[in-house]
C-alpha cells in the first residue's frame, strides 16, 4: 500500500476547541488535499498543497486552515470547532496533476459535541 | 449544485445481475476517475479515463468515458456480494484548475445481495 497516514483515526472534541489533523505520507508526491465526506456531498475540497508552503482554499475552506513545512507532512487546523465540521477527513497525495488519480489515507471520523 | 451527477444513488441487486452506474456533466473534463469506497477506508482508484470514447475493463468492470468528455459510466457484469461499496467518480475539469484538483460526484452505494 502507498504510504500515507492519517491521525487520529477518530476523534471526539467539543465546541470551539482547536483540532489538528496530520496527514503524513512517504512517497515523496508533490501535491496533498484535504477533503470532508458527508452523506449526500461526496467528497469535497477543502485544501490543497502542491508543494511545501504552497497551498490554496479549495471549495469549503472556511473555519479550516493548512500548513505544509515539509514534503511529507500536510496538516489541517480546525481553529474552532463548530458541529458542522462533524465529518471523515480524508488526505489523499498525487504525484501528478489530476491524470493519474489520487491515493487517499485511511481517514480521520470527527466528531464535534 | 453537484458538478458532477451521478446516478442512481443507491442499487440494491441480487448475486448475478448485471448493473450501470453514471456520471454526468454539462463540464469537459480532461480525465475522469472512478473509485471504489469500503466502510471505514478511503477511497481507492479502480481507473483513470484520459480520450473521448475510451473505454477500459477491469475483470467484470467496464468503464466507458463519453465522447464529449463530459460523462462516463460503470458497467458490472454478474455482479458479486464483493462488489459492494461505494463507487465514485472524480474528473479534473479541462479548464480553469491547476495542481490536479478533482471533484467528486455523491457516489453509489451498491449493495450486491447473495
Amino acid at each position: 500500500d502507498a504510504g500515507i497516514t492519517q491521525s487520529p483515526r477518530h476523534k471526539v472534541t467539543e465546541t470551539g476547541t482547536p483540532v489538528t489533523l496530520r496527514c503524513h505520507q512517504t512517497e515523496n508526491h508533490r501535491y496533498m488535499y484535504w477533503y470532508r465526506q458527508d452523506p449526500g456531498h461526496g467528497l469535497r475540497l477543502i485544501h490543497y498543497s502542491y508543494g511545501v508552503k504552497d497551498t490554496d482554499k479549495g471549495e469549503v475552506s472556511d473555519g479550516y486552515s493548512v500548513s505544509r513545512s515539509k514534503t511529507e507532512d500536510f496538516l489541517l487546523t480546525l481553529e474552532s470547532a463548530t458541529s458542522s465540521q462533524t465529518s471523515v477527513y480524508f488526505c489523499a497525495i498525487s504525484e501528478v496533476a489530476d491524470d493519474y488519480g489520487y491515493t487517499f489515507g485511511s481517514g480521520t471520523r470527527l466528531t464535534v459535541v | 449544485t453537484q458538478l458532477l451527477e451521478q446516478s442512481p444513488q443507491f442499487l440494491s441487486i441480487q448475486e448475478g445481475e448485471n448493473l450501470t452506474v453514471y456520471c454526468n456533466s454539462s463540464s469537459v473534463f480532461s480525465s475522469l476517475q472512478w473509485y471504489r469506497q469500503e466502510p471505514g477506508e478511503g477511497p481507492v482508484l479502480l481507473v483513470t479515463v484520459v480520450t473521448g470514447g475510451e473505454v477500459k475493463k477491469l475483470k467484470r468492470l467496464t468503464f466507458q468515458f463519453g465522447d464529449a468528455r463530459k460523462d462516463s459510466s460503470l458497467h458490472i457484469t454478474a455482479a458479486q456480494p464483493g462488489d459492494t461499496g461505494l463507487y465514485l467518480c472524480a474528473g479534473a475539469l479541462i479548464l480553469g484548475t491547476s495542481y490536479g484538483k478533482l471533484t467528486f460526484g455523491q457516489g453509489t452505494i451498491l449493495t450486491v445481495h447473495p
